[in-house]
């Protein structure tokens, strides 16, 4: 069965400071993986997925087959991307990970 | 205004009481889905339809009920039978069903809405 596992549900660095948020995903065929962001107060949104392989607000994926892994980087935290990050399977359906809330102090 | 509509948004209920929980959308999009979001434990999967007329169960489905007979709407039924109905709904579709391959899917959700039994 498909499974999205994102083993850190709260991560606070500092502006400036380098971001990786991670995922995991179990799933037998090829994966289509998403990153989907929530703002305070906005609705749940796409950030980026791995086919486009795009630089979206600064934040990259790269997908790792091998190591069945799509982490999220950012090399410099800004205080705006404190928000919700979901990380998501595309199969049959749409799963999502547990979600990481990620802060950025000043 | 195109987008995904859910109403109410926010809704209390009684215990032993049916609720349903309206989503349309005018995005023409084929699949449309429902999750349930709690606090910690990220975004669950309820129900999806990937066309009219034809739904599947996710992880959560017990409790739940939908139909799909209409394109733009996916009204879900929170029944007596859900042991714990409190919590964030969320509704959502995509343009084609998750899993076409490397369609490039993405999911547009809703606002939400908040079920709480009293």
């Amino acid at each position: 069965a498909q499974r999205v596992t994102q083993p850190e549900k709260l991560l606070s660095v500092f502006k400036g400071a380098p971001v990786e948020l991670k995922c995991n995903y179990s799933y037998s065929g090829s994966p289509e993986l998403f990153w989907y962001v929530q703002y305070s107060r906005q609705r749940l949104q796409l950030l980026l997925r791995h086919i486009s392989r795009e630089s979206i607000k600064g934040f990259t994926a790269d997908l790792n087959k091998g190591e069945t892994s799509f982490h999220l980087k950012k090399p410099f935290a800004q205080e705006e991307d404190s928000a919700m990050y979901y990380c998501a399977l595309s199969s049959n359906d749409m799963r999502f990970g547990a979600g990481t809330r990620l802060t950025v102090k000043p | 205004d195109g987008g995904i509509t859910q109403s109410p948004k926010y809704l209390f209920r009684k215990e032993g009481q049916n609720v349903t929980l309206s989503c349309e959308q005018n995005l023409n999009h084929d699949a449309m889905y429902w999750y349930r979001q709690d606090p910690g434990q990220g975004l669950r999967l309820i129900y999806y339809s990937q066309i009219v007329n034809d739904f599947q169960k996710g992880d959560i489905a017990e409790g739940y009920s939908v139909s799909r007979e209409k394109k733009e709407s996916f009204p879900l039924t929170v029944t007596s039978a859900q042991k714990n109905p409190t919590a964030f709904y969320l509704c959502a579709s995509s343009i084609k069903p998750a899993g076409f391959p490397f369609s490039g899917n993405t999911i547009y959700f809703g606002e939400g809405s908040w079920l709480t039994v009293v």
